[in-house]
């Protein structure tokens, strides 16, 4: 089955620098890549995602680049906020079920 | 995208006991998932329910421990049986997504506190 891995487990950064989260997976045949948020105590809520036909996707601050050879996608938040500290999971999904990398928790520091 | 409602938000319950986590989506859908998350850990699969047919659980995970109900398009449950401490968690229903795109919806999570 699928496995996913996410690297770092925590990041602290400056506000206004940029932040990147790394994920990798094993299966080839996955072919959707979703990025969550979650805050404490909320779920998680889907943020960005990208598909295995696009190299890129971006939307504001956040984009997302996949490499399909090497089975990593990323995960870029650049001008990064007081309130875009959460933690991130990674994804990755070949049909109907998916699967989580370990998470990465993002503080910003003002 | 759809708007899950997940109940009870919380419960503190004896071990040996049982607790019943329902989820009702306001739109019908063919699968409905159900991920258990451990305090500062990753969401994991416990199983997929279709409509009309046993669930499909993942390793680690058995019906007799969590039979989950799938009666319609729009409502599943999910039991945790014969709770113990270790089955404190946070469990999680899902649904794919009706926009362009297929990211899961979650609901608000059951926190479980087993004592």
């Amino acid at each position: 089955g699928e496995n996913v891995e996410q690297h770092p487990s925590t990041l602290s950064v400056q506000e206004g620098d940029s932040a990147v989260i790394k994920c990798t997976y094993s299966d080839s045949a996955s072919n959707y890549f979703p990025w969550y948020k979650q805050e404490l105590g909320k779920r998680p809520q889907l943020i960005i995602d990208i598909r295995s036909n696009v190299g890129e996707k971006k939307d504001q601050r956040i984009a997302v680049t996949l490499n399909k050879t090497a089975k990593h996608f990323s995960l870029h938040i650049t001008e990064t906020q007081p309130e875009d500290s959460a933690v991130y999971f990674c994804a990755a999904s070949a049909g109907n079920d998916m699967r989580f990398g370990a998470g990465t928790r993002l503080t910003v520091k003002p | 995208s759809a708007v899950i409602s997940q109940k009870p938000s919380r419960d503190i319950c004896q071990r040996g006991t049982s607790l019943t986590i329902q989820c009702q989506v306001d739109s019908q859908v063919t699968m409905m998932f159900w991920y258990r998350q451990q305090p500062g850990q990753s969401l994991t699969l416990i199983a997929t329910a279709n409509q009309g047919s046993e669930a499909t659980y993942e390793s680690g995970f058995v019906i007799d421990k969590f039979p989950i109900s799938r009666p319609n398009l729009t409502f599943s449950t999910l039991t945790v049986s014969n709770m113990s401490p270790e089955d404190s968690s946070i469990y999680l229903c899902s649904v794919e997504g009706f926009t362009a795109s297929y990211g899961y919806t979650f609901g608000s999570g059951t926190r479980l506190t087993v004592v």
